[in-house]
């Protein structure tokens, strides 16, 4: 069982839908949690930094943890053709490495 | 534009030549990591350096040579790669893993092509 898990998609949305791309993990340990957008060929582009349980805000996009799941999700508003991307999440524990979820591919339609 | 900068963007070759990939980053971080990736996949941690001392070496192949001279440079010294080493570079940086400006910030990485 990989430590964390994610949907590769690809999943396809009209635009102005909302979006939520979701990751489940099974290391407890975990305390800090991110999310990335990639764009093809171009490296990845911090979204949302979450340490521990709660929400998050930032313009368009919410990033909700919950601890006691092991459940992370990234909810998308008004979805853009320009959110067409690849989202990975993230995760680490105090002083070890980030590891990764496979990545979802997502593509808004205009 | 990202606040970690890669040189070069693109790089092609051969199996026998030496070359360098370069990394810099200026937001004041102590850490900094090397990763690879491949097409549809994540990407792979290669070696962290932390306060400029090599921490973590995933163990990478000796062909690949990482070295970091101060706290804002990294660098990746390359000889005698094989076609599969064909990748996307990416360097990445961050504050202490529990400052609440956390996350990693990753360049835009050297595609990096051996023939």
């Amino acid at each position: 069982q990989k430590e964390v898990e994610q949907d590769p998609g690809p999943l396809s949305v009209p635009e102005g839908a909302i979006v939520s791309l979701n990751c489940t993990y099974s290391n407890s340990a975990f305390q800090y949690f991110m999310w990335y957008r990639q764009y093809s060929r171009k490296g990845p582009e911090l979204l949302m930094y979450t340490y521990s349980s709660g929400n998050k805000e930032d313009g368009r996009f919410t990033a909700q943890v919950d601890k006691s799941s092991k459940y992370i999700s990234l909810f998308i508003r008004d979805s853009q053709p320009s959110d067409s991307a690849t989202y990975l999440c993230a995760m680490s524990r105090y002083g070890n490495k980030l590891v990764f979820g496979a990545g979802t591919i997502l593509r808004v339609k205009s | 534009d990202t606040e970690v900068t890669q040189t070069p963007k693109h790089l092609v070759m051969g199996m026998t030549n030496k070359k360098s990939l370069k990394c810099e980053q200026h937001m004041g971080h102590r850490a900094m990591y090397w990763y690879k990736q491949k097409a549809k996949k994540p990407p792979e941690l290669m070696f962290v350096y932390s306060y400029e001392k090599l921490s973590i070496n995933e163990s990478v192949p000796s062909r690949f040579s990482p070295e970091c001279p101060n706290s804002s440079l990294l660098n990746l010294h390359l000889h005698a790669l094989q076609p599969e080493d064909s990748a996307l570079y990416l360097c990445a940086s961050s504050q202490p893993p529990d400052s609440p400006e956390g996350g990693y910030t990753f360049g835009s990485g050297t595609r990096l092509t051996v023939v």
